[in-house]
């Protein structure tokens, strides 16, 4: 069973950078894992923010951006504000058809 | 822009079946490339991908659940569903239907989502 890995929690200061990082229990992440990346705020459905690695969807602001960073994947929030206070789920496709989900990251911005 | 609204029983008995519809909206279901897919989420819990379905009827199973699940389409509805057998109450969730793209799996359209509580 693939396992994966995000911080349950980060904290950063508004107008400051975090990134926020989506691993594998085993193994190391690639662009091969198709990487997307979902906010989401209490009582609200996920938003997606980032697929395939580092595609903004439509609307997401440009301070939001992934990557690969080492063996994992990353989204960078660059100028962090209140309203980015949210939980962040990554999701990685694991091949024969199959997502998984991160245990997801409760950032806290202050 | 496509929309999906989930539907069904709010409150289930343990050990009977789960049933959940996702009608999709502002768009044909058998249109482009896109799987039809199913998550949940326990309360102050993260999310766990179920599954999904093409529109051939073609599905992919989350393997700790795949001996309980079934997703089917009717395109003839512009509707996909949910069946979770033999439930307890640690299948209590939020139910989401989201539309994933066929080439890298990105959830890209989400319905609100719906309650399912197990309980007797």
């Amino acid at each position: 069973q693939t396992v994966v890995t995000q911080e349950p929690s980060f904290s950063v200061s508004p107008g400051g950078t975090v990134t926020l990082t989506c691993g594998l229990s085993s193994g190391s992440v690639s662009t091969n894992y198709y990487p997307s990346w979902y906010q989401q705020t209490p009582g609200q459905a996920p938003r997606t923010l980032i697929y395939s690695t580092n595609t903004r969807s439509s609307g997401v602001p440009d301070r939001f951006s992934g990557s690969i960073l080492g063996n994992k994947a990353a989204l960078t929030i660059t100028g962090a504000q209140a309203d980015d206070e949210s939980d962040y789920y990554c999701v990685l496709y694991v091949g024969s058809g199959i997502s998984v989900f991160g245990g997801g990251t409760k950032l806290t911005v202050l | 822009q496509v929309q999906l609204q989930e539907s069904g029983p709010g409150l289930v008995k343990p050990s009977q079946t789960l049933s959940l519809t996702c009608t999709v909206s502002s768009g044909s279901i058998s249109r482009g490339s896109y799987y039809w897919s199913w998550i949940r989420q326990p309360a102050g819990k993260g999310l766990e991908w179920i599954g999904r379905i093409y529109t051939s009827g073609s599905t992919n199973y989350n393997p700790s659940l795949k001996s309980r699940v079934t997703i089917s389409v009717d395109t003839s509805k512009n509707q996909f569903s949910l069946k979770l057998s033999s439930v307890t109450a640690a299948d209590t969730a939020v139910y989401y239907c989201a539309r994933a793209a066929a080439g890298d799996a990105t959830l890209d359209v989400w319905g609100k989502g719906t309650t399912v509580t197990v309980s007797s």
